[in-house]
């Protein structure tokens, strides 16, 4: 399986909002809802942000959305904080058994 | 409060097999709605799916890795390990454990939710 295509890097400046893609195929994205988002601040472990496409852990603020449109899942980060600032990572159930992360997406806060 | 922990050497040679464990504290590895799993961060680089087991012991492993991976559990410490063969330079990674969330199995295919929990995370170095 290959990996899920994301944008290497996104900004947005302070109170904007920024939307990362991801983009798979039928098999994995396309397929199935069970398209997750992470969130990775340098030297840390990843962070769930949001699962099953638009569903958001409790304690992750409510700035952070997901959506899906064919074989393309976005994460949106509305009103921008410094502490958005991270690696965001998408992650798809590939079926048979399989899973599949994305490249990563570095979001830089101007 | 669940919480994994990675543990084993920093640096294997290459050819060598790289072993790691990750303990789970806070709750029972054995629960019927969850796997657990390892993945991968290789430097500057993205996350890679290695495997993932369930508490009875069944395995599913990346394609691509297939062939030099092998995951077990260890109910009655609650712990679950990853076995990684012939490794070379490529290896080199930090490496983690984290629980799965199952969604459901169906005629031998098992639907996974997310990755909800996350262990820190171990570096491992190939090098002689």
């Amino acid at each position: 399986q290959s990996a899920l295509t994301q944008p290497p890097s996104a900004s947005g400046s302070p109170g904007q909002s920024v939307t990362i893609s991801c983009t798979g195929t039928s098999s994995d994205v396309g397929g199935y809802n069970y398209v997750s988002w992470l969130q990775q601040h340098p030297g840390k472990a990843p962070k769930v942000v949001i699962y099953e496409v638009t569903k958001r852990p409790s304690g992750v603020p409510d700035r952070f959305s997901g959506s899906k449109s064919g074989n393309t899942a976005s994460l949106t980060v509305s009103g921008l904080q410094a502490e958005d600032e991270a690696d965001y990572y998408c992650s798809s159930y590939a079926g048979s058994n399989n899973l599949v992360f994305g490249r990563g997406t570095r979001l830089t806060v101007l | 409060q669940l919480q994994l922990q990675e543990s084993g050497p920093g640096l294997v040679k290459p050819s060598e097999t790289l072993s790691l464990t990750c303990t789970v504290s806070g709750d029972s590895i054995s629960s019927s709605n969850y796997f657990w799993g390892w993945i991968r961060q290789s430097p500057g680089k993205g996350l890679e799916w290695i495997g993932s087991i369930y508490y009875g012991g069944s395995t599913y492993y990346n394609p691509s890795l297939k062939s030099r991976v092998t995951i077990s559990v260890d109910t009655s410490k609650n712990q679950f390990s990853l076995k990684l063969s012939s490794v070379t330079a490529a290896d080199t990674a930090v490496y983690y454990c984290a629980r799965l969330i199952l969604g459901y199995c169906l005629n031998g295919v098992c639907y996974w939710r997310y990755f909800d929990l996350w262990g820190r995370g171990t570096l491992v170095t190939v090098s002689s």
